[in-house]
C-alpha cells in the first residue's frame, strides 16, 4: 500500500513564525500535491510538484512557498504565518495510474 | 476540465444500495471521472475512476451514461463506515496537472 506521511498531526505557531510541513512518500511518485482544507471552502490546491526541483502554482499559492529536493519529500514552508493561515493542510502523491493518495492531514493553528 | 454538479447531501440506510449522481455535461471525450471520498478528519481516499465503460472494483461501481454528461457512484451495501463526503471529478489525465475538488456530497447512512 501507499503511504503519505505527514510529519505533525497538530501543531500551534505564533503569529510571523517561519512554519515547515513535511510530507513523504515511499512509493517513488514523480508528482505530489499540498491542499489546504476550510470549513465551508472544500479542498483548495497550494502548490503541486511534477518533479525533483520542479514546482507548480495552485489555486491559493500567496503566503506559501515549496521545496522538493529529493523525490520523496515534499515540503510546504509558511515564510511567516498569518491567522488566517489556520488550516487543514494535506499532502498527497499520485501513482502512474492517475490516483491520489492522501496523508493523514497537518491541523495548524496560527496563534 | 469540466465542472461537476452534486447534490449537497444525501441519506441512506444501512444494508441498502447508496447511488451518488453527478452531473458532467460539459464533460469532453479523453476526460475522466473520478471519484475519491472524505472520512471526518482524515485525507480524502480514491474510490473508482472510468473513462467511457462502466467499472467495478472492491469498494463501488461506477455507472457512466453513454453519452457521459452523468455518471452514477454505487455502494452496493453501504454501511455506517460510508457516511463521508464523496467528490466526484472530472479531468485529463495529464503529467503535471491537479485534481481539482469541488463540494462533493454528503453521505450520511444510518441504521
Amino acid at each position: 500500500d501507499v503511504k503519505v506521511t505527514q510529519s505533525s498531526r497538530y501543531l500551534v505557531k505564533r503569529t510571523g513564525e517561519k512554519v515547515f510541513l513535511e510530507c513523504v512518500q515511499d512509493m517513488d511518485h514523480e508528482n505530489m500535491f499540498w491542499y489546504r482544507q476550510d470549513p465551508g471552502l472544500g479542498l483548495r490546491l497550494i502548490y503541486f510538484s511534477y518533479d525533483v526541483k520542479m514546482k507548480e502554482k495552485g489555486d491559493i499559492p500567496e503566503g506559501y512557498s515549496v521545496s522538493r529536493e529529493k523525490k520523496e519529500r515534499f515540503s510546504l514552508i509558511l515564510e511567516s504565518a498569518s491567522t488566517n493561515q489556520t488550516s487543514m493542510y494535506l499532502c498527497a502523491s499520485r501513482t502512474t495510474d492517475e490516483k491520489l493518495f492522501f496523508g493523514s492531514g497537518t491541523q495548524l493553528s496560527v496563534l | 476540465d469540466a465542472k461537476t454538479t452534486q447534490p449537497t447531501s444525501m441519506d441512506c440506510a444501512e444494508g441498502r444500495a447508496a447511488n451518488l449522481p453527478c452531473n458532467h455535461s460539459t464533460i469532453s471525450g479523453n476526460e475522466y471521472v473520478y471519484w475519491y471520498r472524505q472520512i471526518h478528519s482524515q485525507g480524502p481516499q480514491y474510490i473508482i475512476h472510468g473513462l467511457k465503460n462502466n467499472e467495478t472494483n472492491e469498494m463501488a461501481s461506477l455507472i457512466i451514461t453513454e453519452d457521459r454528461k452523468s455518471s452514477t457512484l454505487i455502494l452496493p451495501h453501504a454501511t455506517l463506515r460510508d457516511t463521508a463526503v464523496y467528490y466526484c471529478i472530472v479531468r485529463l489525465n495529464q503529467a503535471g496537472t491537479a485534481l481539482i475538488f469541488g463540494k462533493g456530497t454528503t453521505l450520511s447512512v444510518s441504521s
